[in-house]
């Protein structure tokens, strides 16, 4: 099984400034035929589902505001929110669909703020 | 859009087997695969297994030998039961599919979890 490690645990951030999330893979999750790396960004809110944020390390899913960004490749990726907003106090997880199954899931990441 | 709703018990008592039922509504279930995912509380995700409309399954190692996916077309719902259960089952259990469609999928047909229902609480006490 591929093991997710997310750095760091927790975070906090003054509103307006820059929060970085940091997940590694244990085992390379790009698939080199087409450069594509299988690694999915999710955000959960307290009493919600996780909602998908970013997919294939680097591209936001439809509706996800463009102050998020991932990217990375092969075992190390970061996850990024360029100006922090209220909205974004959440859990974030990173998850691999390289190597399935089983899925996996990084530890989280809760992002509060400072 | 597909929308996910999960259903059953929320206390069960310890040996037993835990049973939850997924309602896919919008959407047929005749397509995708469909997954169940848990979560302990204050912890992270877990992903347990997901059956694809066909009835084919897949099942996490850690869980494998306790779980079993099942599929009802006809009532466009899928199940899961956990047999054996101990306190360290107690978790909200979620459904989720991945519903964007081949071209996003890994080489083994894996993908992101685009779709998730609200979640339910399963805990686990005699």
């Amino acid at each position: 099984d591929i093991v997710m490690t997310q750095s760091p645990d927790s975070l906090a951030v003054s509103l307006g400034e820059r929060a970085t999330i940091n997940c590694k893979s244990s085992q390379s999750v790009l698939y080199s035929s087409n450069n594509k790396n299988f690694l999915a960004w999710y955000q959960q809110k307290p009493g919600q589902p996780p909602k998908l944020l970013i997919y294939w390390a680097s591209t936001r899913e439809s509706g996800v505001p463009d102050r998020f960004s991932g990217s990375g490749s092969g075992t190390d990726f970061t996850l990024t929110i360029s100006s922090l907003q209220v909205e974004d106090v959440a859990v974030y997880y990173c998850q691999q669909y390289y190597s399935t199954p089983p899925y996996t899931f990084g530890q989280g990441t809760k992002l509060e703020i400072k | 859009q597909v929308q996910l709703q999960e259903s059953g018990p929320g206390l069960v008592k310890p040996s037993e087997t835990l049973s939850l039922t997924c309602t896919v509504s919008g959407g047929s279930i005749s397509s995708y695969y469909w997954s169940w995912i848990r979560q302990p509380p204050g912890k992270g995700l877990e992903w347990i297994g997901y059956i694809y409309y066909s009835g084919s399954t897949n099942y996490n190692p850690s869980l494998k030998s306790r779980v079993t996916i099942s599929v009802d077309t006809s009532k466009n719902q899928f199940s899961l039961k956990l047999s054996s259960v101990t306190a360290a089952d107690t978790a909200v259990y979620y459904c989720a599919s991945n519903t964007r469609g081949p071209e996003y999928s890994s080489p083994q047909g894996g993908d992101a979890f685009d779709i998730w229902g609200q979640g339910t609480m399963v805990t686990v006490s005699s």
